[in-house]
C-alpha cells in the first residue's frame, strides 16, 4: 500500500528551530506538499518540493530527496502562533489525488 | 475574498437519514475534491472532480456521492449515513498550481 510516515509529536522551545520528517512510500512521485492546520481549523498550504533540494518561504523552509523517499519541513524562529500540525502529503501522479501523513503535533514552550 | 465555503458546518444526524453537504468555490478553479479526517489518521480522499461532469473516486469512497453540475458547486451526498460515517469533512479547490485551498470543515455525528 501507499504511506507516508511522520513523527506523531514534537515539542520545541520558542525561538529554537525544529525538523519534522516525512519518509513516503507510493507508486509514484509527483511532488511533497507541506501543510499546517490549527486546532479546529482547515489545512492551509506551506510549501511544495518537485525536485531535490531545498525551498525556502520566510521562517520555512521545505526539502525533498527523492532518492531517500524523503523530506522534512524545517520552522525557524518559532514562535508560539506556529503551534499546530503538520501534515505531508504526496501526489504520486498528480497535485491533485494526494496520499497525506498522519500528521505531526508541533508543540512550542514559551 | 477568495473562499471555499461548506454548509452546514455542524450536523448531528441519525442513521440512514440521508443528508448532503454543500460545498462552493469563487476562485473558477476546476479541481474540487472532498476529504475526511479522523484523529490519527490524517486526511483521507473521498471523490474528486477534474472538471464539471466528471468525477472520481478517491480513497475512501464507499458509502458516499457526489456530483459536478456546476463548475463552483461539488456538494457531498450521505444516502444512508452510518455511525462510522462520523468524521471532519473538508471541501478543497485548485487550479493547475501546487496549492490546494480548503473549506472551513464539516463536523458531522451519526447516531
Amino acid at each position: 500500500g501507499q504511506s507516508l510516515e511522520q513523527p506523531s509529536e514534537v515539542t520545541a522551545v520558542e525561538g529554537a528551530i525544529v525538523q519534522i520528517n516525512c519518509t513516503y512510500q507510493t507508486s509514484g512521485f509527483y511532488g511533497l506538499s507541506w501543510y499546517q492546520q490549527h486546532d479546529g481549523g482547515a489545512p492551509t498550504f506551506l510549501s511544495y518540493n518537485a525536485l531535490d533540494g531545498l525551498e525556502e518561504t520566510g521562517r520555512f523552509s521545505s526539502f525533498l530527496s527523492r532518492s531517500d523517499s524523503y523530506g522534512y519541513l524545517l520552522l525557524q524562529e518559532l514562535q508560539m502562533k506556529d503551534s499546530a500540525s503538520y501534515f505531508c502529503a504526496v501526489g504520486p501522479d498528480s497535485n491533485y489525488q494526494l496520499i497525506w501523513g498522519a500528521g505531526t503535533k508541533l508543540i512550542i514552550k514559551p | 475574498e477568495a473562499q471555499v465555503t461548506q454548509n452546514p458546518r455542524y450536523l448531528i444526524t441519525v442513521t440512514g437519514k440521508k443528508l448532503t453537504v454543500t460545498c462552493s468555490q469563487n476562485m473558477n478553479h476546476e479541481y474540487m475534491s472532498w476529504y475526511r479526517q479522523d484523529p490519527g489518521l490524517g486526511l483521507r480522499q473521498i471523490y474528486y472532480s477534474m472538471n464539471v461532469e466528471v468525477t472520481d473516486k478517491g480513497d475512501v469512497p464507499e458509502g458516499y456521492k457526489v456530483s459536478r453540475k456546476e463548475k463552483r458547486n461539488f456538494p457531498l451526498i450521505l444516502e444512508s449515513p452510518s455511525p462510522n460515517q462520523t468524521s471532519l469533512y473538508f471541501c478543497a479547490s485548485s487550479s493547475a498550481s501546487r496549492e490546494q485551498f480548503f473549506g472551513p470543515g464539516t463536523r458531522l455525528t451519526v447516531l
